[in-house]
């Protein structure tokens, strides 16, 4: 079983609809970051979280750190929000990576 | 702007010949990450840096190498690169004050003939 899981694997979206990306974890972190990456470009990070939650436009990212699970949210979607969705977490000073969440929107 | 810079952008090299590629950075963090990320798959660590304290993963291939002659600059050496080496390789730095928050750069996409 992988450390980090997320769900879904693919998401595909209508523009407008609200998308929810999930990721629990099993080791015990420092921080949980949330990574975007367009197809064929590099990783933008989107959130560090360790606590509580953490709102950045249209991305709302939370974290309860006792059921080890975190929730990315984007409202209003947009076909430019379409891209991979990587959950990470940090027990020091390494990343373990989930799987990403393949997220398509549509016009 | 503070930033994490990769060159070239995108590499071809031949089977079997040696490749560099380089990373710099102007946010002087003490920690400098090499990844190797191939076609839908997580990015996997290749060594990482903590200053000039040099930290190999267990298995990365003795054919990928790397110097930091610096703080601002980290190199990746592949010694004699194979088709499977063929991949994204995305540096990153961080620092230990900021939770070990990971700043990448934009990637050097390697194609090996």
């Amino acid at each position: 079983k992988n450390e980090v899981e997320q769900s879904p694997q693919n998401l595909t979206a209508q523009e407008g609809e609200f998308i929810t990306i999930n990721c629990s974890y099993s080791v015990g972190i420092s921080a949980l970051h949330w990574l975007q990456q367009h197809p064929g470009g590099g990783i933008v990070s989107l959130f560090m979280l360790s606590s509580g939650k953490k709102k950045h436009g249209r991305l709302i990212a939370t974290i309860n750190i006792q059921e080890k699970h975190s929730s990315l949210h984007i409202t209003a979607s947009h076909p430019r929000d379409s891209a991979v969705y990587i959950c990470a977490v940090s027990p020091i000073s390494k990343l373990i990576f989930g799987t990403g969440t393949r997220l398509q929107v549509f016009p | 702007d503070a930033m994490v810079i990769q060159n070239p952008r995108y590499q071809v090299t031949q089977f079997g010949k040696p490749v560099t590629l380089s990373c710099s950075q102007t946010l002087n963090h003490n920690v400098m990450y090499w990844y190797q990320q191939k076609s839908s798959q997580a990015p996997k660590l290749l060594f990482h840096y903590y200053d000039k304290d040099f930290n190999n993963e267990a298995d990365t291939p003795d054919n990928f190498q790397s110097r930091r002659p610096n703080t601002s600059f980290c190199f990746l050496d592949i010694r004699s690169p194979g088709l499977g080496d063929a991949a994204m390789y995305l540096c990153a730095t961080s620092r230990p004050g900021d939770s070990y928050e990971q700043y990448f750069g934009p990637g050097t996409r390697l194609t090996v003939t």
